[in-house]
């Protein structure tokens, strides 16, 4: 069964780096296309992008000037970095396995708050 | 301002069925497979239907899916008040490049 975990620090400051990582578990990182989502506050799900496991990234348009994914097939993981963020980044962070089909398999969510 | 529609809440008795719509277009719900989920604040969005109308193991077929040109719905059947959640559809939308976009949510009230 796959399963995916989120890491990172729950506190940022504004105008820092929001930097996560996402270990998947139990199956391979082939063929899949591993993403970042968020749910703010009183909003809803908010696609933030992903990474094919060929390497090719695909942002948000709203967030690509601040957004990278990146991936280390090694350790099967891969991570997130938001630059520049600001107290509308402050949301649970979600990754996941995204396919043709739909998101079969998500992490658990971990929150991130944008503060000073 | 989300690129698919879902109307904000919908409500219903227990026992009762209830219909939530994801309105898109061509370049997305048009021509691309439609997923719904079903979250509960504090846990982890759940995958009820994918593919436009497949179940995965152990959703329950009281919750069914379908796709008709650009817009998809979900149908609950036998409403409980466990199915108290947001629920958003999602789909590819190829406009542009291949993104990903989710519906705004609906909020569901069982009664």
């Amino acid at each position: 069964q796959v399963q995916l975990q989120e890491s990172g620090p729950g506190l940022v400051k504004p105008s820092e780096t929001l930097s996560l990582t996402c270990t998947v578990s139990g199956g391979s990182i082939s063929s899949y296309y591993w993403s970042w989502i968020r749910h703010p506050p009183g909003k809803g799900l908010e696609w933030i992008g992903y990474i094919y496991y060929t390497g090719s990234t695909n942002y948000n348009p709203s967030l690509k000037n601040r957004v990278t994914i990146s991936l280390d097939p090694s350790k099967i993981q891969f991570s997130l970095r938001l630059s520049s963020v600001t107290a509308a980044d402050t949301a649970v962070y979600y990754c996941a396995r995204l396919a043709a089909g739909g998101i079969g398999h998500w992490g658990q969510g971990t929150r991130v708050a944008v503060s000073s | 301002q989300s690129v698919l529609t879902q109307p904000p809440s919908v409500s219903a008795a227990p026992g009762q069925k209830v219909t939530i719509s994801c309105a898109g277009s061509r370049s997305n719900i048009g021509s691309n497979y439609v997923s719904w989920y079903q979250h509960v604040q504090g846990t982890a969005p759940k995958v009820l239907i994918y593919e436009n109308n497949k179940r995965p193991s152990g959703i329950p077929d009281r919750f069914s899916g379908s796709k008709s040109g650009t817009s998809a719905t979900l149908d609950i059947t036998g409403l409980q008040t466990g199915d108290e959640a947001d629920y958003y559809c999602g789909t590819w939308d190829s406009s542009l490049s291949a993104d990903w976009v989710f519906g705004g949510g609906t909020k569901l009230t069982v009664l």
